[in-house]
This record gives C-alpha cells, structure tokens and sequence, in this order.
C-alpha cells in the first residue's frame, strides 16, 4: 500500500490568507495519480483537484495543486469562509490510500 | 445526473449482520467500478475496496478481507457491501463512490453496532 502522510493536522488562519497543505508519500505515485478532497461535517467528500494539478469541474482558481512523485502541495490562495474544512489527499496510482487529513479552521 | 443513493442508518447488536446499498442512476451501471469508503466518527476516510461491475469480482484493501462481502445486483443497478460479526469497531459511515466517469459519492450510511 501507498501510505500518505499530511501535514500539518491543523492549519488555523484567517479569511484571506494563504493555505497550504502537504501530502507526502511513502512511495512514488505512478502518472502522479494523487486527488485532493474537501469535507464538511455531515457531508460526502468533494473532489477538487485530479491528476496532481487540475481542478475538477466547478472549482474555484483559488484552489491549485502542485507536485509529482512524492510529494504534493494543495494551495489555497485566499480563504474564503466557506473553504475551513477538512482536506484529504487521495492517490489512486496503484490501488487507492487517503491521506489522514488536514483540517483548516478560522483562527 | 448521476446519483448514488444509499440505504438508511443502521442500527444492529454486536455478532449480528448489516447489508448497505447502494443504487446507481444517471449512467450505465457497468461503466464505473463502485468503491466503497469507510468513516468511523471523528476519524479520516478509509478506501475499503472496489467492485468491479462488469465481472462483479471484488478487491479488498488490507483490513477489509473476510467479514467485508461486496456484490451487486445490476438488474436494479445497485451495489451492496455486507458486514458480518459486527464489532463495536465497525461503527461508521459507509459511502459508496463511483470514480470512472467523473467523481461521485453516495451520501453515506451511518451503521452504529451497540448494545
């Protein structure tokens, strides 16, 4: 298995600012298969970027993604309210692992 | 569209057995494997597998082999995961997750196993 490790649990900023989120792997991920995902209490999961770096449909630009082999970086350029929520990284290059999470909340 | 509709809550002792569905609209049913994910309380996402639709033949990630059965029924385009001997541990939402022709997740199924 492809074990995926993020970091930092909690990211606590304000509106406006910056975010950003690691997603490392223990090994690399073939074709750069690795997804971010956000979830909010009492919902499903929602696919934001596949492939490393491309937004899935209906995606803010403020969301990017960046990286490749192991190491992947999600990027919010400015938060808005409704961006504090839970991020998984998910890869899917050889079978599927998610991430343990990071959870970004309003300072 | 396409949409998953899963079962309701569950409710279910210790020992016993829980089936959850999951039905497919919107698409071919056999167009898309049907992952299944697993979410204890408070607790991240884990991939418990995949089903593949046109074979029905299963794939269990590590911890999900032996008590977790995937099937399906595609006259009626539904996918079930069955647990048996459920353990307090087991306690979770359950989602389903079509990947192949987009991104799409059922809205969970919250199975508590208690006395």
């Amino acid at each position: 298995d492809i074990v995926l490790t993020q970091s930092p649990g909690t990211l606590s900023l304000s509106p406006g600012e910056r975010a950003t989120l690691s997603c490392r792997a223990g090994q690399n991920i073939p074709n750069n298969y690795l997804g971010w995902y956000q979830q909010k209490p009492g919902q499903a999961p929602r696919l934001l970027i596949y492939g490393a770096s491309s937004r899935a449909t209906g995606i803010p630009d403020r969301f990017s993604g960046s990286g490749s082999g192991t190491d992947f970086t999600l990027t919010i350029s400015r938060l808005e309210p409704e961006d504090f929520a839970v991020y998984y990284c998910q890869q899917y290059g050889r079978a599927r692992t998610f991430g343990q999470g990071t959870k970004v909340e309003i300072k | 569209q396409v949409q998953l509709v899963q079962s309701g809550s569950e409710l279910k002792n210790p020992g016993a057995s829980v089936k959850v569905s999951c039905k497919a609209s919107g698409y071919t049913f056999t167009s898309s494997a049907m992952n299944w994910v697993r979410q204890a309380p408070g607790q991240g996402l884990e991939w418990m597998g995949w089903i593949n639709t046109n074979t029905g033949n299963p794939v269990y990630a590590q911890g999900f082999t032996g008590r977790f059965v995937f099937s399906l029924d595609t006259s009626v385009s539904t996918a079930y995961l069955q647990i048996s001997s459920l353990k307090a541990e087991d306690t979770a939402v359950y989602y389903c997750a079509a990947y192949d022709l987009g991104d799409y997740w059922g809205q969970g199924t919250l199975v508590t196993v208690s006395s």
